[in-house]
């Protein structure tokens, strides 16, 4: 089946522990971006990539770093500077042209930061 | 970016229809209106997307005055499995250079009851 796969779905970690979440797309879409969820709130934009090799901060990179080694690959490293990780982590993919797009979402990552 | 201001939750009953207004009064010429709806500890799902008039697919309805300035997103008849949080998004689609940027503020929490 076509689609975006996050993994694994609940993460535990140390404080002060490197923790890095898998994002995988079989759709060949170009774009593909890394969203933060708190409870209650809405979705911050963290980094996106729209082409192999490239990325971009959002508005929250501070602490997190991606890589964009492979077309349906973009893992996102929660790093150790990352104050305040405990959050629902969401990754979602979309073709690169065309004004009537739309992103496709993963199932998200919850991670737990003791 | 264009700020939205949306009501932060509603409440409704089995085969009603469902209306949630947006306001978005400093939307651009090149911006498009999207929804989205999410579900607890799952990623958004794509609901319809609209630049100006009326819109309707199969699960919803975007109605969008001259001025631009406000849309409203009609669920015909909705049922229990439709309670969830409603994104209004104003912006340059996904999928255009300004790819990522499209804000998910806070949302509607529609709760339907039986």
């Amino acid at each position: 089946d076509g689609g975006i796969t996050q993994s694994p779905k609940y993460l535990f970690r140390k404080e002060g522990q490197n923790v890095t979440l898998s994002c995988e797309q079989n759709l060949n879409h170009d774009a593909m971006y890394w969203y933060r969820q708190d409870p209650g709130q809405g979705l911050r934009l963290i980094y996106y990539s729209q082409i192999v090799n490239d990325f971009q901060k959002g508005d929250i990179a501070e602490g997190y770093s991606v890589s964009r080694e492979k077309k349906e690959s973009f893992p996102l490293t929660v790093t150790s500077a990352q104050k305040n990780p405990t959050a629902f982590y969401l990754c979602a993919s979309s073709i690169l042209k065309g004004m009537n797009t739309e992103a496709f979402f993963g199932q998200g990552t919850r991670l737990t930061v003791v | 970016l264009a700020k939205t201001t949306q009501p932060i939750s509603m409440d409704s009953y089995e085969g009603q229809e469902v209306n949630i207004t947006c306001s978005h009064n400093n939307i651009a010429t090149n911006d498009y209106i999207t929804w989205y709806q999410q579900f607890p500890s799952q990623g958004p799902r794509f609901i319809i997307q609209g630049y100006k008039t009326k819109v309707t697919n199969e699960v919803a309805s975007l109605f969008i005055p001259a001025d631009r300035k406000s849309s409203t997103l009609s669920l015909p008849r909705v049922s229990l499995s439709d309670t969830a949080v409603y994104y209004c998004l104003v912006g340059v689609p996904f999928g255009s250079s300004n790819t990522g940027k499209l804000i998910f503020g806070q949302g509607t929490t529609l709760q339907v009851k039986p």
